[in-house]
């Protein structure tokens, strides 16, 4: 099994909608949960990062963690076409950073 | 721009050949990481340094891959005697010590034929 889980879709959803995008992970050891974007042959792009269990706002970005529950998701509202990429959650037990990915959710926003 | 620069953006090599790629990161971070990425899969860390001292190596990172930072300001990542197998995505990040925040590269792109 897999540290961090992730669907990788494609999800593809309307222009405007309310996207949500989900990684589970097994081990409670993770205490920094980011998630990243990546453009086809791109490098990954830092979205959000946080560390508490909670919710974290950015704009049009909430970035939820759920600790007792090892669950961690990104809201996207008034999604974009723009937004269609690959959506990657990324998870650090400690501050050597070494991060543990999941395998990333390809994204569509349909105009 | 500011960023993390890669070199070269795309590589196709022989099977055998050595190839050698850089990474320039943000000028002010003095961590600097290499992971490799193949299609439909997240970045796998491969090694990091903090200014010019490798700090950790992943298991992942054979005897043919060698990294290093001489300055503590760019770095390489050669792997010598390419298999197919080596074919990904190679990226580059880099972030201040303490900081989980990591800013990545564009990535170099391997094929190795």
């Amino acid at each position: 099994q897999k540290e961090v889980e992730q669907d990788p879709g494609p999800l593809s959803v309307p222009e405007g909608a309310i996207v949500s995008l989900n990684c589970t992970y097994s081990n409670s050891a993770f205490q920094y949960f980011m998630w990243y974007r990546q453009y086809s042959r791109k490098g990954p792009e830092l979205l959000m990062y946080t560390y508490s269990s909670g919710n974290k706002e950015d704009g049009r970005f909430t970035a939820q963690v759920d600790k007792s529950s090892k669950y961690i998701s990104l809201f996207i509202r008034d999604s974009q076409p723009s937004d269609s990429a690959t959506y990657l959650c990324a998870l650090e037990k400690d501050s050597n950073y070494q991060l543990i990915w999941g395998a990333g959710t390809k994204l569509i926003i349909k105009p | 721009d500011t960023g993390v620069s890669q070199d070269p953006r795309h590589k196709i090599t022989k099977r055998g050949q050595n190839v050698t790629f850089r990474c320039d990161p943000i000028s002010e971070h003095n961590r600097l990481y290499w992971y490799r990425q193949t299609l439909g899969q997240g970045p796998e860390f491969l090694t990091y340094f903090q200014n010019e001292a490798q700090l950790e190596k992943s298991r992942l990172l054979s005897d043919r891959f060698s990294a290093e930072r001489p300055k503590g300001s760019f770095s390489t990542l050669e792997i010598q005697r390419t298999e197919q197998g080596d074919s990904a995505m190679y990226l580059c990040a880099s972030s201040f010590s303490g900081r989980t925040e990591a800013f990545f590269g564009q990535g170099t792109r391997l094929t190795v034929v």
